[in-house]
């Protein structure tokens, strides 16, 4: 079945630091949405990529889906303690089921 | 919109006993999927629901669980038995008219320990 795999597993960042979290699946995907999740909480939606080579930005946040419709990344700059949290991407495929990553769990360091 | 809806948000069993999740969703939509999250296998799609009628229940651990939607506002996660190693987190999610996959919101959740 698919796989989503998410590297890294733990991003420890300075304050002010950029970091990049990487998404691949074993299979080509109709989109891959990211969600956060904060320490006690539950997945947040952040944004969806459908097209092919797609790039959007929500303020400091930089998503990306692949040309092949099979990676996706987010990169984050200037890191800030609001950031905290676990980032979780997910593949969607034409039977309507998201195949969650393991997450990358992001912790700050003022 | 009170968003989804789940009870209870903490539940403490003995193995063995029967354990009952609920979730209310967000009115109109017309999807329902019910997620395990734990440390060691992340989060797990268990079973989906499309307009009250389970579609995919593939990630349903076991026969001990078993899932319901008797009506549009309203879903039910058994486990009976209940096990130990059933301790996790259940999420309950919604969304609506899934075309080129809408967003899934997500419930509080319900953590479940199992002793």
């Amino acid at each position: 079945g698919q796989q989503v795999m998410q590297i890294p597993q733990y991003q420890h960042v300075q304050e002010g630091e950029d970091f990049t979290t990487y998404c691949n699946s074993s299979t080509t995907l109709s989109n891959i949405q990211w969600y956060k999740q904060r320490p006690g909480g539950h997945p947040v939606f952040l944004i969806q990529l459908v097209k092919s080579g797609e790039v959007k930005k929500q303020k400091r946040l930089t998503f990306q889906f692949g040309e092949a419709k099979k990676n996706s990344s987010l990169h984050i700059t200037a890191t800030q303690t609001t950031d905290v949290g676990t980032y979780f991407c997910a593949g969607g495929t034409n039977d309507y089921k998201l195949s969650f990553g393991a997450g990358t769990t992001v912790t700050v360091r003022a | 919109d009170a968003g989804v809806i789940q009870s209870p948000r903490h539940e403490v069993t003995e193995m063995g006993q029967e354990v009952t999740l609920r979730c209310k969703p967000i009115s109109g939509h017309d999807y329902l999927f019910w997620y395990r999250q734990t440390m060691m296998r992340g989060l797990e799609l268990l079973i989906y629901f499309n307009n009250n009628v389970p579609i995919d229940d593939s990630g349903m651990p076991e026969d001990r669980f078993s899932a319901k939607m008797p009506n549009a506002s309203f879903s039910t996660l058994k486990i009976q038995p209940s096990e130990p190693r059933d301790s996790a987190v259940y999420f309950c999610a919604s969304s609506f008219s899934l075309n080129v996959q809408e967003t899934q919101y997500f419930g509080p959740g319900t953590r479940l320990l199992v002793l």
